[in-house]
């Protein structure tokens, strides 16, 4: 069974910054693209960024603006969203997941991490 | 504004068949071969109903079919049940690596 474990959300100051995970298990994780969507309260899903299987290719929303980066560690199973520079905008559960081979397309979700924005 | 519009909410009744629409506004449709639809209950993480325009992965009941028209790809679910009151989102993955998806469509079962 997929598994997608987010963990590291939480309150933060305007300005401030902070490291979001997802463990990740029940399938061979290097095969895959994986991805990370997040949902506002009350407001729809919006994809935040991506990364190829290979780690080779990352994918940004434009409304990121080199203040997020993916990553990911195909020996530990672990996905991970460095995040900087937040504002109030970024309030929101962040969900971490699965997507294909070769594309983002997502197959698997988590089950959210709320991050909190606010001062 | 989202890539994909899909309508704000739809209604019917149990029994009945409902279809929700899906079209490309930044995204063109006619050339994704990856459009998914994804079913949110209150308070609960998205759920992948369809992939790749018309698969149902394992365990997706068959009253859940997708299609693709054009610029436009639909939702049909048959057999309206008050477990299907949800939110319905698409998306489609785009030849720029980019997700993009619709700004999500309230079910109400009646």
């Amino acid at each position: 069974e997929v598994q997608l474990l987010e963990s590291g959300g939480g309150l933060v100051q305007p300005g401030g910054s902070l490291k979001l995970s997802c463990a990740a298990s029940g399938f061979t994780f290097s095969d895959y693209a994986m991805t990370w969507v997040r949902q506002a309260p009350g407001k729809g899903l919006e994809w935040v960024s991506g990364i190829s299987a290979n780690t080779w290719g990352t994918y940004y929303a434009d409304f990121v603006r080199g203040r997020f980066t993916i990553s990911r560690d195909n020996s530990e199973n672990t996905l991970s969203l460095q995040l900087n520079s937040l504002t109030v905008d970024d309030t929101a559960i962040y969900y971490c997941a699965r997507g294909r081979p070769r594309s983002l397309s997502i197959s698997s979700w988590g089950q959210g991490t709320l991050v909190t924005v606010s001062s | 504004q989202s890539a994909l519009t899909q309508p704000a909410s739809v209604s019917a009744s149990p029994g009945q068949s409902i279809t929700i629409s899906c079209t490309g506004i930044s995204t063109n449709l006619s050339n994704s071969q990856y459009v998914s639809w994804y079913q949110q209950h209150p308070g609960k993480a998205p759920k992948v109903i369809i992939s790749d325009v018309t698969d149902r992965p394992s365990g997706v009941s068959t009253r859940f079919s997708g299609s693709k028209s054009g610029n436009t790809a639909s939702l049909t679910i048959s057999v309206l049940q008050a477990d299907d009151e949800a939110y319905y989102y698409c998306s489609s993955y785009t030849s720029t690596s980019t997700l993009g998806f619709g700004g999500g469509t309230k079910l109400t079962v009646l």
